[in-house]
């Protein structure tokens, strides 16, 4: 258990729709980065944030936001799903931006 | 950008040892990962490399060689719980996340 807590565990939606996803960093963390892990394409990096600010973005779709509340819990909300979004998304942790990244147990979405 | 070449999948012995080989073209560096992930479940730290040479953990060491973009994770004592997917990933000097090769699917046999 690497102390990263991702809600919920499994989710399931159709088309068009939006859904949010919710991640708790370790404790003492300040840097959340969010990846999305399809069967194709392998681990790709989405956002950081850190201390609350979006520190680097990576191959995120414009119709995927997040953000990192002060309680340094993050969210990545996916909108106007389609199919191809179907992927495992991951979020990790590390106390500052340099450090090892530890990840969380993932959301499974699926999108039918 | 970056490019991380992994083999797609090994097969080993329980018992024996493993070297699964990485490597990578970038742009800047600032840090080598290997991850263990199980299928359908969270990727877990092994090791990192920034300077050159061996870096050893128990079962586990990585090497790295940044002028020839080159690392290994060595496996010994196989287990058949070290059937996993393992990662490698590459810190660019620009940023501090991590981008990922595909993977090497390792099956470790009786």
């Amino acid at each position: 258990d690497s102390g990263v807590t991702q809600t919920p565990k499994h989710l399931i939606t159709a088309t068009g729709q939006r859904v949010t996803l919710r991640c708790s960093p370790r404790s003492g963390d300040l840097s959340v980065y969010w990846y999305q892990q399809s069967l194709d394409q392998g681990l790709q990096f989405l956002i950081q944030y850190y201390n609350g600010e979006e520190r680097a973005k990576g191959n995120i779709l414009e119709r995927f936001s997040a953000q990192q509340f002060p309680d340094l819990h993050s969210e990545l909300n996916l909108s106007s799903l389609e199919l191809g979004d179907s992927a495992l998304y991951f979020c990790a942790s590390s106390p500052r931006y340099e450090d090892t990244q530890y990840f969380g147990p993932g959301t499974r979405l699926t999108v039918l | 950008g970056q490019n991380i070449d992994q083999p797609t999948e090994m097969t080993a012995t329980e018992g024996a040892i493993v070297q699964i080989n990485c490597t990578y073209q970038t742009s800047g560096f600032n840090g080598l990962f290997w991850y263990q992930q199980h299928a359908g479940e969270a990727p877990t730290f092994l090791s990192y490399n920034v300077l050159d040479g061996l870096e050893e953990k128990g079962r586990f060491s990585s090497f790295l060689s940044r002028s020839k973009g080159y690392s290994y994770l060595l496996l010994k004592e196989l287990q058949m719980k070290d059937s996993a997917s393992y990662l490698c990933a590459v810190r660019e000097d620009s940023g501090y996340a991590l981008n990922f090769g595909k993977g090497t699917s390792l099956l470790v046999t009786p």
